[in-house]
């Protein structure tokens, strides 16, 4: 399967805990977004990298979030001492350059994080 | 900040009826489109997109769109639903030169067989 992965799918944790989520982007993609999805809504963007420079972060991202893309590949979310809030899915997708390919963005599967 | 209004919460609709779902985004510049759907337990899949050129634009599975400039909106269309349509479908729109996408809250779409 060459699409986007996104691990673990589910995690559950207990507040105050530090989690990390792992995405694997399609293999030609500059582009690496993370999006946050609570239930009734529709995603929100959360940041962006191009290669391994993270580019725009939302004001979503508090200070407890850091997200990285040390190599340009892969990406990590962290969230330190979570919280009851932060309980969502967690989206990543990956793109070329949109502006030139006209391309658009590809959707992982998410992870659903449940804070207790 | 751009903002992205599905009216449409949850719409019911039996097998072979028109589909018609609307999409309004506020932003006065250049933007680019795309309508995404959410099959159950499945993740989001495009199903069109505009950028530029005819505003009537083709997607899989039947789908097309119509972006109206003047009216600010991009409505999904499909002439005959089938039960496999089931599934939540979400409109987005990103300013040309911003790559973040800004998603509607998604409308939810169940087909009675």
């Amino acid at each position: 399967d060459t699409g986007v992965s996104q691990d673990p799918r589910h995690k559950i944790t207990k507040r105050g805990q530090n989690v990390t989520f792992r995405c694997d982007p399609i293999s030609e993609h500059n582009r690496l977004y993370w999006y946050r999805q609570t239930l009734g809504q529709g995603p929100e963007f959360l940041t962006y990298f191009q290669n391994e420079a993270q580019l725009e972060k939302s004001r979503l991202l508090s200070d407890r979030f850091s997200a990285e893309r040390p190599k340009g590949s892969f990406s990590t979310l962290e969230i330190q001492r979570t919280e009851q809030g932060d309980s969502a899915m967690y989206l990543c997708a990956s793109s070329p350059y949109i502006i030139v390919t006209k391309e658009t963005q590809y959707f992982g599967p998410g992870t659903r994080l449940l804070v207790l | 900040a751009q903002s992205v209004s599905q009216h449409n919460h949850h719409v019911i609709l039996s097998e072979a009826a028109s589909l018609e779902l609307g999409c309004n985004y506020s932003y006065g510049g250049t933007v680019n489109l795309f309508w995404y759907v959410q099959y159950p337990g499945q993740h989001l899949q495009l199903l069109l997109k505009y950028f530029s050129g005819d505003p009537l634009v083709k997607g899989i599975k039947g789908f097309e769109a119509e972006f109206i400039k003047s009216k600010f909106s991009f409505n999904l269309r499909k002439p005959s639903v089938q039960w496999s349509d089931t599934a939540e479908y979400f409109c987005a729109v990103n300013p040309f030169g911003n790559e973040k996408l800004t998603f509607g809250t998604g409308t939810r779409l169940t087909i009675i067989p």
